[in-house]
């Protein structure tokens, strides 16, 4: 089966850290991706990681653990506009971009 | 605008109604997917084509549902026989052959309400 967790709601004051985790279990993997999504918008892509360790992308850095099963996106400098959904998406096929996505967590930055 | 177009935005219809959403990919993807996304949750996969050629389609999508893409441009993806829990709103994206990590972009998404 596929599994993805992650929390569900979670806040911030503007201008501090906040780190959101995912757990996944799944069938196959190929990368594990984070979207940021809006509420009534699309999914827009924050980050992609498929070997260990941390990429970093301005005010955005995403972890990944295979052993672990495990990702974390970390967002530094919080503003509000970051107020959103976050999904993490594992993808489980070498031959194209079928995701599996997370519930998603939703992400208010308060002033 | 050089991105994934979706139409219509919105569509209510009544319950037993057919309705049909037409997505329009990035020019030069040839890869194609279809998502359904209700509130509070992630998107989940309906089904891909590569080219005019669907090659997997996930167990949610019913026999009510039909998607095709007839010219490896274009998709549409057809609900026949509306119910109420077919509201969700109805995601494409697309994608260029190769499997970099960050070339899938989503289109805006349609609503679907079904009453």
């Amino acid at each position: 089966g596929q599994n993805i967790d992650q929390p569900t709601e979670m806040t911030a004051t503007e201008g501090a850290i906040v780190q959101i985790n995912c757990t996944y279990q799944t069938s196959g993997f190929n990368g594990l991706f984070w979207y940021q999504q809006h509420a009534g918008e699309a999914p827009t892509f924050l980050s992609y990681n498929v070997l260990d360790g941390l990429e970093e992308k301005g005010r955005f850095s995403s972890f990944l653990s295979r052993s672990k099963g495990y990702s974390y996106l970390l967002l530094k400098e919080l503003q509000m506009k970051d107020s959103a959904s976050y999904l993490c998406a594992v993808r489980v096929s070498g031959g194209y971009n079928k995701l599996i996505f997370g519930a998603g967590t939703r992400l208010a930055v308060h002033p | 605008d050089t991105g994934v177009s979706q139409n219509p935005r919105h569509k209510i219809t009544k319950r037993g109604q057919n309705v049909t959403f037409r997505c329009d990919p990035i020019s030069e993807h040839n890869r194609l997917y279809w998502y359904r996304q209700t509130l509070g949750q992630g998107p989940e996969f309906l089904t891909y084509f590569q080219n005019e050629a669907q090659l997997e389609k996930s167990r949610l999508l019913s026999d009510r549902f039909s998607a095709e893409r007839p010219k490896g441009s274009f998709s549409t993806l057809e609900i026949q026989r509306t119910e109420q829990g077919d509201s969700a709103m109805y995601l494409c994206a697309s994608s260029t052959q190769d499997s970099s990590g960050n070339t899938i972009y989503f289109g805006e998404g349609s609503w679907l309400t079904v009453v």
